[in-house]
């Protein structure tokens, strides 16, 4: 069954440290992939998606994302974290072609701390 | 209007009544997904419509919730016979081009069944 797993419910990083949020997804082919963040009493919000091409996207507020084929993974970094990315952050996945459900990870807990 | 509302914002009702909540998309935009949000969990996918059909509503959890789209805009999700494992936010997007593009999130409706 097609499905997309984060790992790490809840991650708690030092103002200015670095982070990677981990996504792995199990689809017959490569999915379409995204990052969405959704921040305390607010909607989500897309932050990067990768289709085909370049392996590395960057996206809004300095995130950045690999997707990585041998590994079936998808995971979210950023080299400086601001305590304004305290949020929820989402992996989500849809097939590349026709049939077009969305489905989101569990999501990951993202605490920053002074 | 500029963006995806719902409504109402929050909704408080007795086990056992009916409730409907209301999606509006943003102008255009052919696909529109339901979501449900429970404390703790991801993004669980109710119903996916791409204009007024609803080509997956495998994720309604049962035959007390239904949904339907009207005039390809307007959306509303109707839950009847409320449960206390109803209560949970109830989020809406919208995209114009199904799942391949960018999901735009509503706010949410919050559903508390007593």
């Amino acid at each position: 069954a097609q499905s997309v797993t984060q790992p790490d419910i809840h991650i708690t990083v030092s103002e200015g440290a670095s982070l990677e949020l981990r996504c792995n997804y199990s689809y017959g082919a490569t999915p379409y992939l995204f990052w969405y963040v959704q921040s305390p009493g607010q909607g989500l919000q897309l932050l990067l998606k990768y289709f085909s091409g370049d392996t590395l996207v960057q996206g809004i507020k300095g995130f950045e994302a690999e997707f990585k084929r041998s590994q079936s993974s998808f995971n979210l970094r950023k080299p400086s974290v601001h305590w304004s990315d305290a949020a929820e952050y989402f992996c989500a996945v849809v097939p590349s072609g026709g049939y077009q459900k969305v489905t989101f990870g569990t999501g990951t807990k993202l605490q920053v701390i002074p | 209007g500029a963006g995806v509302s719902q409504s109402p914002s929050n909704k408080v009702t007795e086990k056992g009544k009916d409730v409907e909540l209301r999606c509006d998309p943003i102008s255009g935009h052919t696909a529109l997904y339901w979501y449900r949000q429970s404390l703790g969990q991801g993004l669980e996918f109710l119903i996916y419509f791409q204009g007024n059909s609803a080509p997956d509503k495998s994720g309604l959890p049962s035959d007390r919730f239904s949904a339907e789209r009207t005039g390809g805009s307007v959306s509303t999700l109707t839950i009847q016979r409320t449960q206390q494992e109803d209560s949970a936010v109830y989020l809406c997007a919208s995209s114009v081009r199904g799942g391949q593009g960018e999901l735009f999130f509503g706010e949410g409706s919050r559903l508390t069944v007593l």
